[in-house]
């Protein structure tokens, strides 16, 4: 168990909508990165949130996008969902921007439809 | 441009017969190497971390190790739970954030 909580652990959505997923952080830990993984790949970084800024992003366009709370808990959106998009998204929190020995929660598993 | 190319893509082996994973990387300065374990349908589990050539760590049936081009995941006498798929990761030195990019991985089977 790292400490690191994803909800929802699954859902559908349709293409078109929006969906927020949800991530709490290890105890300690004030940054947060998100990741896609597409089915048999490794994960892709969207971007990291420190100290509730956006600190770095990866090549995913702006319908992606993300909060980061003072009890640096984290939020991912997207927004007009496309089939593409169906993928496991992690969470990985840090105890600090270095990100040295991130932890990863379980994920939650996307499918748009 | 910053890469990570992990062989073989999938690995069977019988309970006991020992190998080893390679990780390739191309990046601009090494802030760390990261070793993951992935179950099916699970997050990555942190396994190590490797800072620089020559660097060594060990864990149970694994060690990992370090050369300024490629790391190896050596696995001696597995047992059938450590069946899972190996996540290589590299942060580069040019970066700021923790942005970790990792490669496809490597898929292991060990029978009974």
């Amino acid at each position: 168990e790292t400490g690191v909580t994803q909800s929802p652990t699954h859902l559908i959505k349709t293409r078109g909508q929006q969906v927020t997923l949800r991530c709490s952080s290890q105890s300690g830990h004030n940054t947060v990165s998100w990741y896609q993984q597409a089915l048999g790949q490794g994960p892709q970084f969207i971007f990291q949130y420190y100290r509730e800024e956006e600190n770095g992003r990866g090549n995913f366009p702006p319908r992606f996008s993300g909060l980061q709370f003072p009890n640096y808990s984290s939020e991912l959106n997207v927004n007009a969902l496309e089939l593409d998009d169906s993928a496991l998204y992690l969470c990985a929190s840090s105890p600090s921007q270095a990100n040295t020995e991130a932890f990863f929660g379980q994920g939650t598993r996307l499918t748009v439809v | 441009e910053d890469q990570v190319t992990q062989s073989p893509e999938a690995l069977r082996l019988q309970e006991g017969e020992s190998s080893s994973l390679n990780c390739s990387y191309t990046v601009s300065g090494l802030r760390g190497l990261f070793w993951y374990r992935q179950d099916p349908g699970k997050g990555p589990e942190f396994l190590f971390t490797l800072y620089s050539a020559g660097e060594e760590k060990e864990k149970e049936r694994l060690k990992a190790t370090l050369t300024k081009k490629e790391s190896f995941l050596h696995i001696t006498a597995p047992k059938p739970e450590d069946s899972a798929t190996y996540l290589c990761a590299v942060q580069p030195g040019s970066s700021n954030t923790g942005k970790l990019i990792f490669g496809q991985g490597t898929t292991l089977q060990v029978k009974p």
